[in-house]
């Protein structure tokens, strides 16, 4: 089974820390993303990667941004975390080879900024 | 730019009826793909249907099929023999070809929360 593994469940920060989320994946996918998801706006794209090094802005990068050092690790780092930015954050990966759509996600992080 | 519209914040339907969440998009594009991913208490993401715009007929999968209108850009989920498990929130996503450029991203609707009840 693909697995992806975001590494804390809850999270409290305070405002004005960097803040690291970590993703892991164990299925050699090309693509990792990071969303965020809040009430009544659904799963917004913060930023996606291809391929180990790159990134690409999503539709709310602002505040935020990425690493992928490694194939099978995308981390989101939030520079200096602020209340609005208090929400729950989900990654997700796919194959990106040709007619293999599916998307697997993680079991998100609910980050709250004090 | 591509945006995807679910109506329905919230439903609920008894154990063992039907039910039918909507959703419509928009795009300028003739080749897509449309998912419903299930997000249950667990948080857990779930894949639970796809249809690929190309292709007239409906998806199907168990008690869940949609119905998809392409002319009128319009996606319905149906959930037949509606079961406890089926609780969570609903998703619709688009995606664009990846003959179009377009990198896998999924684009999400607002979600619909759907409580059934026994």
């Amino acid at each position: 089974d693909v697995k992806v593994t975001q590494s804390s469940r809850y999270l409290v920060k305070r405002t004005g820390e960097k803040v690291f989320l970590e993703c892991v994946q164990d299925m050699d996918h090309e693509n990792m993303f990071w969303y965020r998801q809040d009430p009544g706006l659904g799963l917004r794209l913060i930023y996606f990667s291809y391929d180990v090094k790159m990134k690409e802005k999503g539709d709310i990068p602002e505040g935020y941004s990425v690493s992928r050092e490694k194939k099978e690790r995308f981390s989101l780092i939030l520079e200096s975390a602020s209340t609005n930015q208090t929400s729950m954050y989900l990654c997700a990966s796919s194959s990106g080879q040709k007619g293999n759509t599916e998307a697997f996600f993680g079991q998100g992080t609910r980050l709250t900024v004090v | 730019a591509q945006t995807v519209t679910q109506s329905q914040p919230e439903m609920s339907v008894q154990e063992a009826e039907t039910v039918t969440l909507s959703c419509t998009y928009d795009t300028s594009e003739n080749n897509y793909y449309l998912f419903w991913y299930k997000q249950p208490p667990s948080r857990q993401m779930i894949l639970v249907i796809r249809q690929e715009a190309y292709k007239q007929q409906n998806a199907t999968e168990n008690r869940f099929s949609v119905n998809f209108q392409k002319a009128a850009k319009s996606f319905s989920l149906k959930i037949s023999d509606s079961q406890l498990g089926d609780t969570a929130m609903y998703f619709c996503a688009f995606m664009k070809h990846r003959d179009s450029g377009g990198y896998n991203k999924l684009i999400f609707g607002a979600g619909t929360r759907l409580a059934v009840h026994p």
